[in-house]
């Protein structure tokens, strides 16, 4: 049981450059999350996916899109990096849609660099 | 909004000395709250949480009481060791979306 598994751990980009981030979990969970880490900002929400087949923009969605590819998997693309960009992603999953009282669990985090 | 800050950090104490790191909220409705810790160079994981006003969670030795009169989920140990070092954050689960909304982050750091 691997828990929530994020792919690369480590990137580079330049200015302009496209990537994709990729993040699966292997718990059954309906609901899964993208973030951002930012230095004294705590985390913050790009999309969500509610479950598999929806998802909708949180706080920060601009310059970033993202597909719920099946109930396991949920990437997070950015078409063309910019160094505002430059962040610590993490995935994060839990059971229910949205519960009030549901924990999340989160994934090891890619740290993105653009240049 | 529903909103949650955090004393700033670092804090930086002996081990085996007490922690309290504060945490405020401001939220509508009846949030839950949460606290996760980050080790280095890892993610985030779940410490404790609590549901309802008067709850007390706890994990590891660490405690925290959802004060709804003060709107408050101070997080207290009563002696670290070096490895409670971490980034901790407070949380709470907005009644009205669902979503988790995280303070800022406290660094605590333990020396030997």
């Amino acid at each position: 049981n691997a828990g929530v598994t994020q792919t690369p751990k480590f990137q580079v980009l330049k200015t302009g450059q496209s990537m994709t981030l990729q993040c699966a979990q292997d718990m059954n969970h309906n609901s899964m999350y993208w973030y951002r880490q930012d230095p004294g900002m705590g985390l913050r929400l790009i999309y969500y996916s509610a479950s598999e087949g929806t998802t909708d923009k949180g706080e920060v969605p601009n310059g970033y899109n993202v597909s719920r590819l099946n109930k396991r998997e949920f990437s997070l693309r950015l078409e063309s990096a910019a160094p505002s960009q430059t962040s610590v992603y993490f995935c994060a999953s839990s059971e229910a849609s949205g519960g009030r009282t549901d924990t999340q669990y989160f994934g090891p985090g890619t740290r993105l660099t653009v240049l | 909004g529903d909103s949650v800050t955090q004393m700033e950090g670092p804090v930086t104490l002996s081990e085996e000395a007490c922690l309290t790191i504060n945490c405020t909220y401001t939220a509508t409705g009846y949030p839950s709250l949460f606290w996760y810790v980050q080790y280095p160079g890892e993610g985030l994981q779940l410490l404790l949480k609590a549901t309802k006003a008067d709850d007390k969670g706890s994990n590891k030795g660490f405690e925290a009481t959802y004060r709804k009169e003060t709107t408050s989920f101070h997080l207290e140990k009563g002696s670290v060791q070096v490895s409670d070092s971490a980034v901790y954050f407070c949380a709470l689960t907005s009644s009205n979306t669902g979503k988790l909304i995280f303070g800022q982050g406290t660094t605590l750091q333990v020396k030997p």
